[in-house]
């Protein structure tokens, strides 16, 4: 089983949609999670942090469910923008960060 | 504010050439890694430094060496390439361990 997965999709949603992406984490002495956001052929850029308590920020938001082992983003009223893929990463402090394989989002017209 | 630059952006090797991939960070950061990746593989860790003076194997060391340089600089090297190198490369640094990471934009690399 691979330390962080994701559903790899593709989501293809109509502007406007209200999308959520899960990931699973197996180990649990990770300390720190993250949202990522990747562009095709560009750089992963991060989209947020995620805390036990939840967050919000704007449109998205992202919480951690430790007693499942599993984070969430939540992108409501999808844009055009939105479309890329969108990497969880978790860590356990020791600087091995696994990201997952990412989830890719198309908001279509 | 220049963040983390790599270079070069792109590169073509012949198999069993040699070559340094260069990564600066400005950001003051302590820890700085190397990553490849591969379609429907996700970022794959390939070493990391999590401090000035210190370097650590990722998931895949096999093939390449580091150089942490000074604080600012991470360099990456292939001895002999192979065609299963080919991948995009991207460097990144935080502050630690548990801190977010920031990526450069990349470098493009190709052994044919």
């Amino acid at each position: 089983r691979k330390e962080v997965e994701q559903d790899p999709g593709p989501f293809n949603v109509p502007e406007g949609a209200t999308v959520a992406f899960n990931c699973t984490y197996s180990n649990s002495a990770s300390q720190s999670f993250f949202w990522y956001r990747q562009d095709c052929r560009k750089e992963p850029k991060l989209l947020m942090s995620v805390y036990s308590s939840g967050n919000e920020d704007g449109r998205f938001t992202a919480q951690l469910n430790r007693a499942s082992q599993y984070i969430s983003l939540l992108i409501r009223d999808s844009k055009l923008s939105d479309s890329a893929t969108y990497l969880c990463v978790g860590n356990t402090g020791g600087f091995k960060t696994i990201f997952g394989a990412g989830t890719r989002l198309f908001v279509k017209a | 504010n220049a963040g983390v630059t790599q270079t070069p952006k792109f590169q073509v090797l012949k198999t069993g050439q040699s070559m340094t991939l260069q990564c600066a960070q400005d950001m003051n950061h302590n820890s700085m890694y190397w990553y490849r990746q591969d379609p429907g593989m996700g970022l794959r860790l390939i070493y990391y430094s999590a401090s000035e003076g210190t370097t650590d194997k990722g998931e895949v060391p096999n093939g390449y060496n580091v150089s942490r340089l000074n604080k600012r600089e991470f360099s990456l090297r292939l001895e002999s390439a192979a065609p299963s190198q080919t991948s995009v490369y991207f460097c990144a640094s935080s502050e630690n361990g548990i801190q977010p990471q920031h990526f450069g934009d990349g470098t493009r690399l190709s052994i044919l």
